[in-house]
């Protein structure tokens, strides 16, 4: 079975900082796909990022960047320059590719964003 | 437009008692899962459909039943609803690079 840890249960940051959040997951698959969503207080769960295994480089959306380990099965994500409206619970998810079908998640880790 | 959508948003209602929460997607995707998020947030699968069909039936109790008429639709009827079934369920469709795409949670709470 896929485990996901996320070992931060809570965070804060300063805003403008950057801060960076921590996850492993195990897993004997070679090919899968990583998740980062973000869960702010509406409760909507909105992806964040997406990582392909077979990809070496690291994923970027503006702000938001990973730093993809395979071999240490590590999966972070880093936040650059926080805004308040970061405040969430953020989830990292992995999935294998096209077998399994099944989404796996972390326990999340609840950012906070201080003004 | 709304991608995923579910009804309703809240739910209240009495232990004993049968409801149902209905799910859409307008994103064209064949695969449609529910998940239940505890108090702690913790989000677990409990069940997934691909075109109509179960493909993913966690282990969940069988007072649970999913119930896809398509594969835009799939809806999750709760019989003789328990205390612990409080949560808040989210529907979810998957995209292209296995991307799931949530709907915006039910709360249900069981008094």
């Amino acid at each position: 079975a896929q485990t996901v840890t996320q070992s931060q249960p809570e965070m804060s940051v300063q805003e403008a900082e950057t801060v960076t959040l921590s996850c492993t997951y195990d897993t004997s698959e070679s090919n899968y796909y990583l998740f980062w969503y973000k869960q702010p207080p509406s409760r909507q769960m909105i992806l964040v990022i997406r990582q392909e295994a077979y990809k070496q480089q690291n994923a970027t959306e503006n702000r938001f960047s990973v730093n993809f380990q395979k071999a240490a099965k590590s999966f972070s994500l880093k936040i650059s320059d926080s805004q308040l409206g970061d405040t969430a619970m953020y989830f990292c998810a992995f999935m294998k590719h096209r077998t399994g079908n099944q989404f796996y998640f972390g326990t999340g880790t609840s950012l906070t964003v201080i003004p | 437009d709304t991608a995923v959508s579910q009804t309703p948003k809240y739910l209240v209602t009495q232990m004993g008692n049968d409801k149902s929460i209905k799910c859409e997607q307008n994103l064209g995707h064949d695969t449609m899962y529910w998940y239940k998020q505890d108090s702690k947030k913790f989000l677990k699968i409990m069940f997934s459909y691909n075109n109509k069909e179960l493909i993913i039936n966690e282990t969940v109790p069988n007072r649970f039943s999913p119930k896809s008429p398509d594969k835009a639709h799939l809806n999750l009827h709760i019989n003789s609803l328990e205390l612990g079934d409080s949560a808040v369920y989210f529907c979810a469709s998957r995209g292209r690079r296995e991307t799931q795409y949530f709907g915006p949670g039910t709360r249900l709470l069981v008094l």
